[in-house]
């Protein structure tokens, strides 16, 4: 059985801290690695889309590091705002899948001003 | 661009009784259609995907079907569900293989 194991399951932090999440995934027949951003009332919206060993993806004050070896992968915010605010979810794709992901049960992330 | 559409947006049914969700996709052609579920506690779970018209798999077997009479057109279904079934709904498309998924906004069942 394919597991996907996400770090913390939640978080709270002061606006202006910086933070990280884990997400852990088997690292035998790796595809792909997806990040998404899943706030309350909304659907998820993708975030990073990491293929390579290495890979480090930014985009503003996120950014994500791809460990495949290992079966890792880091998700950092600099410098959270409460807007950060919201369930961050990471999914893995195995090799041979039709693109099927498959969800970790997310980290949940609140702000505070 | 492309848009997905999901309806409706809350559901309230008793037990037995049956399920229609439907999912739509504009702006593109074959997609990978996709129906998760998150229950109460849990993470979003595949249930069913399907790569063209007709075509079905299932990941999870229970009292839930799927079904894709158009190319755009995903539909989740039940005969008579259970309270189990109660959770949100997710449909989701995508381009390729080594793109994001989009979803839809979701449809939220509760089951009584």
């Amino acid at each position: 059985i394919l597991n996907v194991e996400q770090s913390p399951q939640s978080l709270h932090v002061q606006e202006g801290d910086s933070t990280n999440f884990t997400c852990s995934f088997p690292s035998s027949n790796f595809y792909a690695l997806h990040w998404y951003r899943w706030e309350t009332a909304k659907s998820p919206e993708a975030l990073f889309v990491m293929t390579l060993n290495g890979d480090e993806k930014k985009k503003g004050r996120i950014s994500a590091t791809l460990n495949t070896k290992e079966g890792y992968s880091y998700l950092y915010i600099k410098g959270s705002q409460p807007e950060d605010s919201a369930t961050y979810l990471c999914a893995f794709i195995f090799r041979g899948s039709q693109g099927n992901l498959i969800f970790g049960k997310g980290t949940k992330l609140s702000v505070k001003p | 661009s492309q848009t997905i559409h999901q309806w409706p947006a809350t559901l309230v049914q008793p037990v037995g009784s049956p399920l229609s969700l439907e999912c739509t996709v504009e702006g593109t052609s074959n997609p990978n259609l996709y129906w998760y579920r998150q229950a109460a506690g849990r993470g979003l779970q595949l249930l069913f995907y399907s790569v063209g018209i007709g075509q079905i798999s299932s990941e999870v077997p229970q009292n839930l079907s799927a079904s894709r009479p158009q190319d755009r057109q995903f539909i989740l279904s039940s005969k008579k569900l259970l309270l189990s079934d109660s959770g949100f709904y997710l449909c989701a498309w995508l381009r390729g293989e080594w793109d994001t998924q989009y979803f839809g906004p979701g449809t939220r069942l509760t089951v009584l």
